[in-house]
């Protein structure tokens, strides 16, 4: 079975520029979230979806951060406009039904904006 | 406010017992669980509590008290590969409440 999958795998761009990080879940799974992970803040929520619907934004750090769930096998976090400190690996992972866990982490995002 | 509190950094050697524990303190609880993430890696998800008492996993073990709000993750002859940082995670509504992260490392 397929695991969550996220694209792209890295990605390096320039301050100013949109950012648009992609996932799919595991297929069945009804929640999805999207976490940060850097070495000073650790993994952090960012948001979570349950049915497709955003259940809990309030780990998004400011409007820049935005994200999307439009079916059960897809979602995206843009950033826009890209800022350096938002520079992380970002970790997109999926549960079955309304549980919380386990949670099933997709090999994530590491973005690098200069 | 909701915490866990398990060691930043443990050593060990190849082939012995190490513990690693967790304290949490949460408005809710739906389960503890463990994560392992290797350097570079995601976290991989290696066991589940809901109910007091151990859970056995192969070389791992985890086990849960509700009534101290402690949980530990057990890993016995340990191999080179078991280097990485573990998370303790509990579940509280409908997240992850997640630990700093212990980082093991193993000496031959």
């Amino acid at each position: 079975d397929a695991g969550v999958i996220q694209s792209p795998r890295h990605e390096v761009t320039e301050m100013g520029q949109e950012v648009t990080l992609r996932c799919k879940p595991i297929s069945g799974h009804n929640s999805l979230f999207w976490y940060r992970q850097t070495m000073m803040r650790g993994l952090e929520l960012l948001i979570y979806f349950n049915n497709n619907v955003p259940i809990d934004d309030s780990g998004m750090p400011e409007d820049r951060f935005s994200a999307k769930m439009p079916n059960a096998s897809f979602s995206t976090l843009k950033i826009q406009p890209s800022e350096p400190r938002d520079s992380a690996v970002y970790f997109c992972a999926s549960s079955p039904r309304q549980s919380n866990q386990p949670q099933h982490f997709g090999d994530g995002t590491r973005l690098s904006i200069l | 406010g909701q915490s866990l509190e398990q060691p930043s950094e443990v050593t060990a050697v190849e082939g012995a017992i190490v513990q690693i524990n967790c304290t949490y303190q949460t408005s809710g609880f739906y389960g503890l669980s463990w994560y392992q993430q290797h350097d570079g890696g995601a976290p991989t998800f290696l066991s589940y509590n809901a109910l007091d008492g151990l859970e056995e996993t192969g070389r791992f073990s985890s086990f849960l008290s509700r009534s101290d709000s402690y949980g530990y993750l057990l890993l016995q002859e340990l191999q080179m590969k078991d280097s990485a940082s573990y998370f303790c995670a509990v579940g509280s509504n409908y997240q992850l409440i997640w630990g700093a992260g212990t980082k093991l490392i193993i000496k031959p």
